[in-house]
């Protein structure tokens, strides 16, 4: 079992749609990031949480520590949303450069 | 401020060959993290450097090196290339040691024939 686990895998959306893609871990952790990246491979950080919530536009991020679970919404979902999603997470301590990944979600908004 | 950047961005060796990457962070940045993402394995972590110094290394063979420079540049080495080290190898820089963010280059695609 991956210490990092993402779901759904896969999901379509029609434009203007509430989406919700979630991530669960088996580490303790001392952060955790939501990743988006493009076809052609650049990476972009969108969030890194290690408690409670934060918001930019569109996008919420959510973390609940005790239940190891944190969420990314996207409200008012558009067509340029289309991309992939990485749930990440770092254990802290010397490794804070060490990134563990969840396996992707590929999303795609229909306009 | 420049972003993080990588060169080249494609590549293409032939198995036994060894390859160089580097990767120039955003500036101010001390930490540098290496990733390799391929279909099958996802991303995964390679090394990181901090003021010159590897403070992790990822599980992979030692024909995967890197160091790293007093401006903060790093290069990441690969020897006797095999057909399955192609992949997108990708570096991420953080300003500093503890919870900050990490930003990302846009990769380098090897291709290994």
């Amino acid at each position: 079992k991956n210490e990092v686990e993402q779901s759904p895998q896969n999901l379509t959306a029609q434009e203007g749609e509430f989406i919700t893609i979630n991530c669960s871990y088996s580490v303790g952790i001392s952060a955790l990031h939501w990743l988006q990246q493009h076809p052609g491979g650049g990476i972009v950080s969108l969030f890194m949480l290690s408690s409670g919530k934060k918001k930019h536009g569109r996008l919420i991020a959510t973390i609940n520590i005790q239940e190891k679970h944190s969420s990314l919404h996207i409200t008012a979902s558009h067509p340029r949303d289309s991309a992939v999603y990485i749930c990440a997470v770092n254990a802290g301590g010397t490794s804070y450069g060490k990134l563990t990944f969840g396996q992707g979600t590929i999303l795609t908004v229909h306009p | 401020k420049a972003g993080v950047t990588q060169t080249p961005r494609y590549l293409i060796k032939t198995r036994g060959q060894q390859v160089t990457l580097s990767c120039s962070p955003i500036s101010g940045h001390r930490s540098v993290s290496w990733y390799q993402q391929t279909p099958g394995q996802g991303l995964q972590f390679l090394f990181e450097y901090f003021s010159e110094t590897q403070r992790n290394k990822g599980n992979f063979p030692g024909r995967f090196s890197g160091r790293q420079f007093s401006n903060s540049r790093s290069e990441m080495n690969v020897s006797t290339l095999e057909l399955g080290d192609s992949a997108l190898y990708l570096c991420a820089s953080r300003q500093d040691q503890g919870n900050t963010e990490a930003f990302f280059g846009q990769g380098t695609r090897l291709t290994v024939v």
